[in-house]
């Protein structure tokens, strides 16, 4: 499957604990994208890495949450200590590397349930 | 006022119709805009790109008015498998993230 890969698919978790999200972008995808879906809301943007880089963070919450996209291996977003608000589903997305806005390729999402 | 806005619907539309989906924005420094397909929250899928000059791809036609800030999808020929809520997405090379719209749901009825 040379599409994004997310894992879990889905991922329960009791408050207080960490969730960890994981996502291989595309083949030959050098960019890497976090958003999150709330319940009977839209897509927000979190944020947008490169290799060993974050880009734009604008959309992440400032306490709890963390991602990276190391040289070797998936993007991981992490969320602390977590809470009932972050249930939700969350989508990683990638795109090619090239200039103006690429068309962005998803992942199946991870469906995070905080007990 | 929200960056992308659609009317969320529900659009209830008989087989073999054809139906409009608008979208306007907001924000001038968004430079390239898609529309995106979601299934029962599945993952989105990107269903096209749109530009000025319009594009079409089989039964849909998106259009993109820049100076009205304004974007349309047209569907002709409705099936049933294009019940699904259509999202309208800018994007700034700026940035690179993209603004998703809430979503337009479509409910195809035999």
């Amino acid at each position: 499957n040379a599409g994004v890969m997310q894992n879990p698919r889905h991922l329960v978790r009791r408050r207080g604990q960490e969730a960890r999200l994981r996502c291989s972008p595309m083949k030959g995808h050098s960019h890497v994208y976090w958003y999150r879906q709330l319940p009977e809301e839209g897509l927000k943007f979190m944020v947008y890495l490169q290799k060993e880089n974050i880009i734009d963070e604008s959309g992440m919450p400032k306490e709890r949450f963390s991602a990276e996209f190391p040289k070797e291996g998936p993007s991981i977003l992490r969320i602390q200590q977590v809470v009932r608000g972050d249930s939700a589903a969350y989508f990683c997305a990638s795109s090619p590397p090239g200039s103006g806005v690429q068309p962005q390729h998803f992942g199946d999402g991870t469906r995070l349930s905080i007990l | 006022r929200k960056e992308v806005e659609q009317d969320p619907g529900p659009f209830n539309v008989p087989e073999g119709a054809t139906v409009a989906f608008n979208c306007t924005y907001s924000n001038s420094a968004s430079q390239s805009f898609f529309w995106y397909r979601q299934d029962c929250r599945k993952e989105p899928k990107l269903l096209m790109s749109v530009y000025s000059s319009g594009n079409e791809d089989g039964r849909f036609t998106a259009q993109l008015n820049r100076a009205s800030q304004y974007i349309s999808l047209l569907i002709r020929d409705s099936k049933l498998s294009d019940s699904a809520t259509y999202l309208c997405v800018g994007g700034s090379s700026n940035t690179g993230k993209l603004i998703f719209g809430q979503g337009t749901t479509l409910q195809v009825k035999p």
